[in-house]
């Protein structure tokens, strides 16, 4: 069965600092892979999403991923956070039979 | 329990039919989301309880869906006179409130 590693749990970070939040998944197979974000008391926005073509995909807010798929890797960056980006960061993977699996979350807490 | 439990995995059934899909929370978890996972898409809301009230069930797609949640645990998600694009994956996610969620793995429901 597929199943996806968010290796860091909570990050703490200064504002304008750089951010990169790692996300490796278990699956030989052709995948969809996401990253969603939730704001204290919301669900789920998304904030990108790979599904085929250029491997470096932007998403909203100034956020970006790179999908490796020799590491099996789908990082999340993003240049200089903001306090507003304070969050749950969830990775997810879709299989090509619709199988979804995410991942267990890093929480990013961004310092004023 | 020790995570969210969906039940039941794999759900086939005809065109026309009623579909009951349920989710088991953490137990102590107030808050309960349903989420819709259609073939290469992301992730759709469907509703969202807090208790056994639903403040928001914006994401509904038709009246055909329904959902309720009784004690303040166990929900239930129905679909009557299920059609062809109610095929997807039913996610169920539950939290504390405003805290961090935790994802059942999923229903997918194939409409024959």
């Amino acid at each position: 069965a597929q199943s996806v590693s968010q290796h860091n749990h909570h990050v703490i970070l200064s504002e304008a600092a750089s951010l990169e939040l790692g996300c490796n998944y278990s699956y030989g197979g052709t995948v969809n892979l996401f990253w969603y974000v939730q704001y204290p008391g919301q669900h789920l926005q998304l904030l990108l999403k790979y599904f085929s073509g250029d491997p470096l995909v932007k998403g909203i807010k100034g956020f970006e991923a790179e999908f490796i798929k020799s590491k099996f890797s789908f990082n999340l960056r993003k240049p200089s956070v903001q306090w507003s980006d304070t969050a749950e960061y969830f990775c997810a993977v879709v299989s090509n039979n619709n199988d979804m699996r995410f991942g267990a979350g890093t929480r990013l807490t961004v310092k004023p | 329990g020790a995570g969210v439990s969906q039940s039941p995995s794999n759900k086939v059934t005809e065109k026309g039919k009623d579909v009951e899909l349920r989710c088991d929370p953490i137990s102590g978890h107030t808050a309960l989301y349903w989420y819709r996972q259609s073939l290469g898409q992301g992730l759709e809301f469907l509703i969202y309880f807090q208790g056994n009230s639903a403040p928001d069930k914006s994401g509904l797609p038709s009246d055909r869906f329904s959902a309720e949640r009784t004690g303040g645990s166990v929900s239930t998600l129905t679909i009557q006179r299920t059609q062809q694009e109610d095929s997807a994956v039913y996610l169920c996610a539950s939290s504390l409130q405003g805290e961090k969620l935790f994802f059942g793995s999923g229903t997918q429901l194939s409409v024959l």
